[in-house]
């Protein structure tokens, strides 16, 4: 069956990095495109990033970027999500999700950026 | 950027009883090909979302035909033809037609 499986997230400092991913089995991973998606504490969702199948196109939301960098690696059948320059507002469960109409989400893994 | 808005953004029901939600988008999701880039998520208490209906109108695989979307260009609506206990969580339009997607706030649906 479809999985996605997010790891990667924990406590940083402001200022900090940190890289997520996204890693996928149970279908054709390169054939997809894969998102990223967050949420903050007790609010909705919000999106974050895209990358294309064969990772040749890349979209960030106002708020990751110049801060953010998605990337994939098929023969790993991983996406990875590396963010930098961390605030206290970027605090959320991040999720990723495939294809265009984000069919398949992972269970999210918790980003807090804490001093 | 596309702006959705949600409304309402809480929704108690009774078992049994219809629900519907609306979903305004302040550009048109209608592409050249004819469908509407417009899709609606349910995120149950303590889980990630789950895809209900894309392109506007069409049920994602395993969803009960007790959901339907509808719609076009700026104006879309979820339907819940007899809300069940287990429909309780947030729903979120969101659209899918330019490559920076977007998120409504969600509506929280309860059960009175």
């Amino acid at each position: 069956q479809v999985q996605l499986i997010e790891s990667g997230g924990g406590v940083v400092q402001p200022g900090g990095s940190l890289r997520l991913s996204c890693a996928g089995s149970g279908f054709i991973f390169s054939a997809y495109n894969v998102h990223w998606v967050r949420q903050a504490p007790g609010k909705g969702l919000e999106w974050v990033a895209v990358i294309s199948f064969d990772g040749s196109n890349k979209y960030y939301a106002d708020s990751a970027k110049g801060r953010f960098t998605i990337s994939r690696d098929n023969s790993k059948n991983t996406v990875y999500l590396q963010m930098n320059s961390l605030r206290g507002d970027d605090t959320a469960v991040y999720f990723c999700a495939r294809d265009r109409h984000l069919d398949s989400w992972g269970q999210g893994t918790l980003v807090t950026v804490s001093s | 950027d596309i702006v959705m808005t949600q409304s309402p953004l809480s929704l108690p029901v009774t078992p049994g009883e219809p629900a519907s939600i609306s979903c305004r988008s302040s550009q048109s999701l209608l592409h050249s090909n004819g469908y509407n880039y417009l899709d609606w998520y349910l995120q149950k208490p303590g889980q990630s979302p789950q895809l209900l209906i894309y392109l506007g109108s069409i049920r994602a695989s395993g969803v009960p035909d007790r959901f339907s979307g509808s719609g076009s260009g700026t104006d879309f609506t979820l339907k819940i033809s007899r809300v069940e206990t287990e429909d309780v969580g947030i729903y979120y339009c969101m659209q899918a037609l330019q490559a920076l997607y977007s998120f409504g706030q969600g509506t929280k649906l309860e059960i009175k």
